[in-house]
């Protein structure tokens, strides 16, 4: 069975740090690409950082880019997510999720965790 | 402002058929680039319910099918349910901005 569980999440200041974990198992993680997807209070589904299978290739968001770094640690089946700078805006369930597909134009994300809070406030 | 539009809200009889849209543009959906779907209830994960267009993950009703036409999507539910009412996103990929996008969801009232 295919479980994502993220960790990590919590208040934290504006300014501030803070590393999200995704803990994965019942599947081949090192043959997967993955990604962070969030969702703010009240809002939708926003996209942040996407990451190949071998770590090699990452990709952000613009909102996101310059002030998070995606890697994973394939030999501990994790993810995650350095977040550093954080504004207000950033608060948000964050969300680990399995990308499939056969190019990466056309992935999507079949297996997601439940989310981690991250609440931006002073 | 999300590059893929979705309506705000939708809603339906249980028995009944609807609808939700997708629109896109030349560099999303008009590209080429597939559309998923992806249904949302209120503290819970997001669940894959249409891949690539049109293909539907297992497990999932026949009731939920999926198209694409030129720069817009749609995803149809007939036979709606109780069980169905819940937030609605369409998701697909954007050369503009070289990254994976949502569109703004869709929340579907059944009446």
């Amino acid at each position: 069975e295919v479980q994502l569980l993220e960790s990590g999440g919590g208040l934290v200041q504006p300014g501030g740090s803070l590393r999200l974990s995704c803990a994965v198992s019942g599947f081949t993680f090192g043959t997967y690409a993955m990604t962070w997807v969030r969702q703010a209070p009240g809002k939708g589904l926003e996209w942040v950082s996407g990451i190949s299978g071998s770590g090699g290739s990452t990709y952000y968001a613009d909102s996101v880019k310059g002030r998070f770094t995606i890697s994973r640690d394939n030999s501990k089946n994790t993810l995650y997510l350095q977040m550093n700078s954080l504004r207000a805006e950033d608060t948000a369930v964050y969300y680990c999720a399995r990308y499939r597909g056969l190019y990466s134009r056309g992935w999507f994300m079949d297996y997601w965790g439940q989310g981690t809070l991250v609440t931006v406030s002073s | 402002q999300s590059v893929l539009t979705q309506p705000p809200s939708v809603s339906g009889a249980p028995g009944q058929r609807v609808t939700l849209s997708c629109t896109g543009s030349s560099s999303n959906i008009g590209a080429t680039y597939d559309v998923h779907w992806y249904q949302k209830l209120p503290g819970t994960a997001p669940k894959l319910l249409i891949y690539g267009n049109t293909n539907r993950p297992s497990g999932v009703p026949d009731r939920f099918s999926g198209s694409k036409s030129g720069t817009s999507a749609s995803l149809a539910i007939t036979g709606l349910q109780a069980e169905d009412e819940a937030d609605y996103y369409c998701q697909s990929y954007d050369s503009s901005l070289s990254g994976w996008v949502f569109g703004g969801g869709t929340k579907l009232t059944v009446l």
